[in-house]
């Protein structure tokens, strides 16, 4: 079955600074990778997402990246904010034998320093 | 607005209790899903559920068990819990087909005593 990695596990910046979280996966049959925001307290929220057709979409500070060849996809925040502190996820999905099937990374907690 | 409520914020249940979870959706989405979340672990899926009566094993499968016998509702159940059960229980609901966004519950933390 589909397995999701993500690194880091902990990740501390200063305001300002650009924050990257990778993951991998291992299911080439996944076609859609969603980043979920989970601030403390809160339920996860989507934040972006990309599908297998596309390598890279943007949307204000934040971007992802995928690289199919590689089972890579990144989230790049930039100009971060104290706000932006969170526990970030990376996902992976495919729609095969009449379902999704959704796999969530282990999460990365996100420090944004003042 | 659209919304996944989930039956519980917190519970508090002794060992071998039978306990159930419950999850409503009112999106009219196809796909339901039940995680657990645990530091550094992250969301684990345990089941999902593509239609009614209709219901898929995820990564974690073992001591629960589900229900969807209604489209809008999927319960997760601990048939004789243990305290390796504690933990944040999180439902999701997604459309079928064409990979969307996942709505999330907003948690039961089940504490196993």
């Amino acid at each position: 079955g589909e397995n999701v990695e993500q690194h880091p596990s902990t990740l501390s910046v200063q305001e300002g600074d650009s924050a990257v979280i990778k993951c991998t996966y291992s299911d080439s049959a996944s076609n859609y990778f969603p980043w979920y925001k989970q601030e403390l307290g809160k339920r996860p929220q989507l934040i972006i997402d990309i599908r297998s057709n596309v390598g890279e979409k943007k949307d204000q500070r934040i971007a992802v990246t995928l690289n199919k060849t590689a089972k890579h996809f990144s989230l790049h925040i930039t100009e971060t904010q104290p706000e932006d502190s969170a526990v970030y996820f990376c996902a992976a999905s495919m729609f095969s034998g009449g379902y999704n099937k959704l796999i969530f990374g282990a999460g990365t907690r996100l420090a944004v320093h003042p | 607005d659209v919304k996944v409520t989930q039956s519980s914020r917190y519970l508090v249940k002794r060992t071998g209790e039978k306990v159930f979870l419950e999850c409503v959706q009112d999106m009219d989405h196809e796909n339901m899903f039940w995680y657990r979340q645990d530091p550094g672990l992250g969301l684990r899926l345990i089941y999902f559920s593509y239609d009614v009566k209709m219901k898929e094993k995820g990564d974690i499968p073992e001591g629960y068990s589900v229900s969807r016998e209604k489209k809008e509702r999927f319960s997760l159940i601990l048939e004789s819990a243990s305290t390796n059960q504690t933990s944040m229980y999180l439902c999701a609901s997604t459309l079928l087909g064409g990979n969307t966004e996942a709505f999330f519950g907003q948690g039961t933390r089940l504490t196993v005593v």
